[in-house]
């Protein structure tokens, strides 16, 4: 079984509409991570989580939001869906145990598309 | 100007090929660097860190140069399986000495390996 699952893996909504994308992860990791990836742009940062009561925001944190329920479960949230918001998304996590293990694991990844 | 660029490329060479890639960082607090592969329509996944002394992983060696702030892969004698997407990847430090643990991605350089 994969160590991180993200849910849907593809999604078609409309404008307006409010979609939730799910991530869990067994690696047992106190960090995670959600990213978008565009063409030409690479990964961006949208949150980060360094535990269950730490939510911060990346540098492209507008028009989401997030919810860590448990040290597995970290979702997120389009609350009014646009369409430039149509890309791949990506979950994360990483066990940070010192300088220089910033290895980040990523799930498979979600395909919004907001019509 | 971005905070890590790397040549989108696409770079296309034959199979048995050497081929390099460059990327550089805008911001000189960076600690820790990485390569990660990306196939097409899956996720990232680490290929190997980038060490101040440099490093090699079989056909693959990576070089780290703090004073002009780039880092390069190079690949020896490419295979078909070679193709794919590298990601150059940064993580910035505080004033502790402890990574955040936020990667930042360049955009990515294709690579095509062809027979």
């Amino acid at each position: 079984d994969a160590d991180v699952t993200q849910t849907p893996r593809n999604r078609i909504t409309k404008t307006g509409k409010r979609i939730m994308l799910e991530c869990s992860q067994t690696k047992g990791h106190d960090r995670m991570y959600w990213y978008r990836q565009d063409p030409g742009l690479g990964l961006r940062l949208i949150y980060y989580s360094f535990d269950v009561k730490d939510i911060n925001k990346g540098e492209i944190s507008d028009g989401y939001s997030v919810s860590r329920q448990a040290q597995a479960k970290f979702s997120l949230s389009l609350e009014s869906a646009i369409p430039n918001q149509t890309a791949l998304y990506f979950c994360a996590t990483s066990d940070n145990t010192g300088v220089g293990t910033d290895t980040q694991y990523f799930g498979p990844g979600t395909r919004l598309t907001v019509l | 100007r971005k905070e890590v660029e790397q040549d989108p490329g696409p770079f296309n060479v034959p199979e048995g090929a050497t081929v390099a890639f460059n990327c550089t960082y805008s911001n000189s607090a960076s600690q820790s660097f990485f390569w990660y592969r990306q196939d097409c329509r899956k996720e990232p996944k680490l290929l190997m860190s980038v060490y101040s002394s440099g490093n090699e992983d079989g056909r693959f060696t990576a070089q780290l140069n703090r004073a002009s702030q780039y880092i390069s892969l190079l690949i020896r004698d490419s295979k078909l399986s070679d193709s794919a997407t590298y990601l150059c990847v940064v993580t910035h430090g505080n004033a502790g000495g402890t990574s955040y643990g936020k990667l930042t991605f360049g955009q990515g350089t294709i690579l095509t390996v062809h027979p």
